[in-house]
């Protein structure tokens, strides 16, 4: 069965501090990766996906890289309006459903 | 402006009432989805539809039904033998589950459901 795990669970960072969010996944046939950010009660915002080992996509202060064990989300030099829970969805090609990880909740302390 | 309206967006709900949660979108999109998600875990489907009149059941359809009469429309019903039915309600579209590809899923704001 497709498993997603996202670590950590929460992150606080100060202004400007870099970091990045982890997402593992054991899949049989990976078809997609997905991110997106969660705000506090309201539904998620589509991000980025990524397909294959080795593709980087960036937004902004935002950059998700894969493995084919794992994505980062790596974030640079973040804001105060960076704070979300941000989700990590996988796809594969025995089940045409996308399982989520619980997500990691970043606060960006000023 | 396209996008998935989801209404309303508070609901609250005595023991042994019908709910019907309503999503509509106008992305022209084929495929829709229903998710529960609760504190401190993952989405969760429990309904999705690839194409008008036909749907399927997710992993926690138990409780819960669906109808597709318009492709615009997938309304979900939390029924009084949902046991345990308070959480946040997120429903989703994408443009087709085409094999061989996948695309990626895009959601409304969101219902969030209390029993009284």
């Amino acid at each position: 069965e497709d498993q997603v795990t996202q670590s950590p669970e929460a992150l606080r960072l100060q202004e400007g501090e870099s970091s990045s969010l982890n997402c593992s996944y054991t899949v049989s046939g990976l078809r997609g990766l997905f991110w997106y950010r969660q705000d506090p009660g309201k539904g998620p915002e589509f991000l980025f996906t990524l397909y294959s080992a080795g593709e980087e996509k960036e937004k902004e202060r935002l950059k998700a890289t894969l493995t084919k064990k794992e994505s980062f989300l790596h974030i640079t030099a973040p804001k105060p309006e960076d704070s979300a829970t941000y989700l990590c969805a996988v796809s594969s090609y025995n089940n045409n459903d996308m399982r989520f990880g619980a997500g990691t909740r970043l606060t960006v302390k000023p | 402006d396209g996008g998935i309206t989801q209404s309303p967006k508070y609901l609250f709900r005595k023991e042994g009432q019908n709910v019907t949660l309503s999503c509509e979108q106008n992305l022209n999109h084929d495929a829709m989805y229903w998710y529960r998600q609760d504190p401190g875990q993952g989405l969760r489907l429990i309904y999705y539809s690839q194409i008008v009149n036909d749907f399927q059941k997710g992993d926690i359809a138990e409780g819960y039904s669906v109808s597709r009469e318009k492709k615009e429309s997938f309304p979900l019903t939390v029924t009084s033998a949902q046991k345990n039915p308070t959480a946040f309600y997120l429903c989703a579209s994408s443009i087709a589950r085409v094999a061989g590809s996948y695309n990626e899923q895009f959601f409304g704001p969101g219902t969030r459901l209390t029993v009284l």
